[in-house]
């Protein structure tokens, strides 16, 4: 099975200051898709962006771009010039390309950000 | 358009006693997940339906646990009994296609005490 490991339980930054979160899977696949995920305090578990493994170039959304390296199997989120509002749990997640393997994602244990004025 | 939505926001029951959550995916999703977050670990996958058939249900922890979607519409999972170790968070999401991006709800608190 895949793991995720999302080794940062907490991270803070500054308000316009830019943030890196760390994530890394074990997966003996060549084909999958990872995501992050944001979930603020009692709202919906939203998606901010998605990386296909086969894709070399990194996703971009706005202020939030990944830092995805196949080899070393690391997909880390950069958000710049934070804002208050990205204060929430992240979720980085892994799923695989292989129908036969199901569509369910595999989550890390998430990371909390705070953001300070 | 609603989001998806899960009720009830929280519940606390005592252990033994029978708990039904309950999922409306977004309208036209075909594709409905459960999942659960026990506190500190990570979320874990629990089932998925294609309309009202099972795809997916390699993460049930066990015949505890009830999952339904008569119709196709909307989804509930039942507990019966609670235990203490059913307490955390239960997500719940939908996508319109196989493999489509996933929806997720606010979740269901339980407690269980």
């Amino acid at each position: 099975a895949q793991t995720v490991t999302q080794s940062q339980p907490e991270m803070s930054v500054q308000e316009a200051e830019t943030v890196t979160l760390s994530c890394t899977y074990d997966t003996s696949e060549s084909d999958y898709y990872l995501f992050w995920y944001k979930q603020p305090p009692s709202r919906q578990m939203i998606l901010v962006i998605r990386q296909e493994a086969y894709k070399q170039q990194n996703a971009t959304e706005n202020r939030f771009s990944v830092n995805f390296q196949k080899a070393a199997k690391s997909f880390s989120l950069k958000i710049s010039d934070s804002q208050l509002g990205d204060a929430a749990m992240y979720f980085c997640a892994y799923r695989s390309y292989q129908s036969n393997s199901g569509y369910a994602l595999n989550f890390g244990k998430g990371t909390s950000l705070l953001v300070t004025p | 358009e609603a989001g998806v939505t899960q009720f009830p926001s929280h519940s606390v029951i005592e252990k033994g006693q029978t708990v039904t959550l309950r999922c409306d995916p977004i309208s036209g999703h075909d594709n409905l997940y459960w999942y659960r977050r026990v506190m500190g670990k990570e979320i874990k996958f629990l089932l998925h339906f294609v309309k009202e058939s099972k795809q997916d249900e390699s993460g049930m922890p066990n015949n505890r646990f009830l999952a339904e979607r008569t119709g196709g519409t909307y989804s509930t999972l039942k507990v019966q009994p609670a235990e203490l170790e059913d307490s955390g968070v239960y997500f719940c999401a939908s996508s319109q296609t196989l493999g489509g991006t996933a929806f997720f709800g606010q979740g269901t608190r339980l407690t269980v005490v």
